[in-house]
Order: structure tokens, then sequence, then C-alpha cells
């Protein structure tokens, strides 16, 4: 039973226009979102989080809105660059008050220039 | 700082064969975490680490699986025998003390059993 769900296995953008990644949960006990990006042959990469006492938290050119209601999150990155193309993970914790992480499938995101 | 390092990056082994994977996290965290990411999917926890106690190992197939962190700091992961379904890639993380701090990620050990 996947508890993080990400239906688009992939993405592609062009340069300068936004990017909106999509993540749904099923357990309602999830309070703490996050979003990783993942690069070939290394580890995933902290991007932004989000708890669930907020709707959208924003960094730079990345911002994260939850839908509790829906359980539904989306990441949105303006302007995309080619840097940004990469493999991108939905996470979710807080099930009966762990860190424990429960990750999607992830999107792979590509820019192109 | 220096972020967490994992070794070996690569390893391959026949199955049946033992294997372990070493992880030095960020200094100062006291959570730490080994994750099996499968192709294709996304991280799958198999052990928590606070300090040197095991907050959490309902993942962890403990006829074949085996994990320490002695001195809380560094921690080892071993598989004794090894089978072909545990090709993945092993992935250590730890996070600063706190509720809800992101967790830092190592580069992983790509395991290929044969």
């Amino acid at each position: 039973d996947q508890q993080v769900k990400q239906n688009s296995p992939s993405l592609s953008v062009q340069e300068g226009r936004i990017s909106i990644l999509n993540c749904d949960y099923t357990n309602s006990m999830f309070d703490y979102f996050l979003w990783y990006k993942k690069y070939p042959a290394e580890g995933p990469t902290f991007l932004i989080s989000i708890s669930s006492i907020k709707d959208k938290n924003e960094d730079g050119r990345f911002t994260v809105f939850l839908n509790k209601s829906a359980k539904h999150l989306s990441l949105h990155i303006v302007p995309s660059q080619p840097g940004d193309s990469a493999v991108y993970f939905c996470a979710a914790s807080g099930q009966g008050g762990s860190e424990k992480l429960v990750f999607g499938k992830g999107t792979k995101l590509t820019v192109n220039p | 700082e220096a972020g967490v390092a994992q070794s070996p990056r690569y390893k391959i082994i026949e199955k049946r064969q033992s294997v372990a994977f070493w992880c030095n996290p960020i200094s100062g965290h006291a959570t730490l975490y080994w994750y099996q990411q499968i192709l294709g999917q996304g991280p799958k926890l198999l052990i928590q680490f606070q300090n040197n106690g095991v907050v959490d190992d309902s993942q962890l197939p403990k006829d074949r699986f085996s994990a320490e962190r002695l001195k809380g700091v560094d921690s080892t992961l071993k598989i004794q025998p090894a089978k072909l379904e545990d090709s993945a890639v092993y992935l250590c993380a730890s996070s600063p003390p706190g509720v809800h701090q992101p967790q830092h990620f190592g580069d992983g050990t790509r395991l290929s059993i044969l």
C-alpha cells in the first residue's frame, strides 16, 4: 500500500517556464512534508519542507503548496533552469509521531534549454 | 560542514555471500537512518537509531540484515547471506536534534548481487 504517490514518472518543461510537480498522500497522520532532489549516482538532497500547520512555504525559486483536505502537495519551480533537471522525491513523516520518511517513487524533471 | 560519508560506493558480490556498509553521519547529528532504494522506487527505511539505540527497525529483514551504531556515531549495516533481491542502493542519512528536522543523505552504496 503506497502511502505517498507521485503519479507522473516524468515531466519535461522549457527553460524559464514553471515546473509543477505533484504528490498525493493517503495517511492523515502525516504532518511534515519534504521535497528532495536527486542527481544520478548521488544521494537525495533536501530542497524544501512544509509543516501541516502551513499551506505554503517559499525558498527562492522553489515553493511548496499543501492542501490538507485534498491530501495533496505540489512543488513549483519558477523559473526552471537546465540545472534543475533531476529526479524529485516527495516524502512525508509524522505517522505515529515517528520521524521516519515515507517516499514517493519520484518524478524525473527535464528542463530543456 | 562535511556531509554524510558512506563506503564503499560500489560492491558486487555473489548470492549467499556477506557484505557490510559503513556510514559516518554529520557531526552532532544524533539520529541516523539506513534506507534501501530499489531501482525505480523511492528510498525505504530499514532502521533508525537515536544515538546508539534503535528507534525503528520494523522493516529490517532481521533474518539476514543487522545494523549497529556503537558509541552513537558511526554505523555499520550488514547483510548475511545476500539474496538477489537485495540488489539496491543503500543510503545512510542523519538529522540534527529536534522535531521535524530534514534528513541529510550520503551518496549511498550501490550493491549488485550476482
